[in-house]
């Protein structure tokens, strides 16, 4: 069973619009989660984190909000970019896991010029 | 360019084969991970090696066999693979003695068994 789920596969939106992914956890020890973005042939790298003593965190375009009683996280990005198409996945960790993270299965984001 | 680097990009070996695939980061971290990612799957973690020493083995085949060295590299040997083991292989390194550090991955061994 998926302790990180990414529910949507893939995601379209139109360059300037914001764009809105979603992931939902399990596992209430998950303390840290953190997005990362992958690009055909390249491997992911780190995006964005949030602690779960913060509900919001923001840099640049790219905002993390993190809703822990509903066990849910949610990446936004604005104004949306042609450059942002790539795959995004969430991850988690606890401290219980060790040097371990869980990863989300993605969702590919393609922005539309 | 992310300091952590793989070769080979792209693997094609049959079953019989014995092949490794090679991570070097060039980060100072002392964490390293070998990932396996399959179509449409997420990534799964096979080993991490913290401190030179494995400390997680998560139920993978013996057909796969880690070695790290130093802190810097990270080995994966391969033989006897079967078809279901192709896949895209994710290297990863991680600086430890802290919950909020990032792993930094590399770019990947495509690896087709035939």
């Amino acid at each position: 069973d998926q302790q990180v789920k990414q529910n949507s596969p893939s995601l379209s939106v139109q360059e300037g619009r914001i764009s809105i992914l979603n992931c939902d956890y399990t596992n209430s020890m998950f303390d840290y989660f953190l997005w990362y973005k992958k690009y055909p042939a390249e491997g992911p790298t780190f995006l964005i984190s949030i602690s779960s003593i913060k509900d919001k965190n923001e840099d640049g375009r790219f905002t993390v909000f993190l809703n822990k009683s509903a066990k849910h996280l949610s990446l936004h990005i604005v104004p949306s970019q042609p450059g942002d198409s790539a795959v995004y996945f969430c991850a988690a960790r606890a401290d219980n896991y060790g040097q371990n993270f869980v990863f989300g299965p993605g969702t590919r984001l393609s922005v539309l010029p | 360019e992310t300091g952590v680097t793989q070769t080979p990009r792209h693997l094609v070996m049959g079953m019989t084969n014995k092949k490794s695939l090679k991570c070097e980061q060039h980060l100072g971290h002392n964490a390293m991970y070998w990932y396996k990612q399959s179509a449409k799957k997420p990534l799964e973690l096979m080993f991490v090696y913290s401190l030179e020493e494995r400390v997680e083995n998560n139920s993978v085949p013996s057909r796969f066999s880690p070695e790290c060295p130093n802190s810097s590299h990270l080995f994966l040997h391969l033989h006897t693979l079967q078809p279901e083991d192709s896949a895209l292989y994710l290297c990863a390194s991680r600086r430890t003695g802290g919950p909020y550090n990032e792993q930094f991955f590399g770019p990947g061994t495509r690896l087709t068994v035939l």
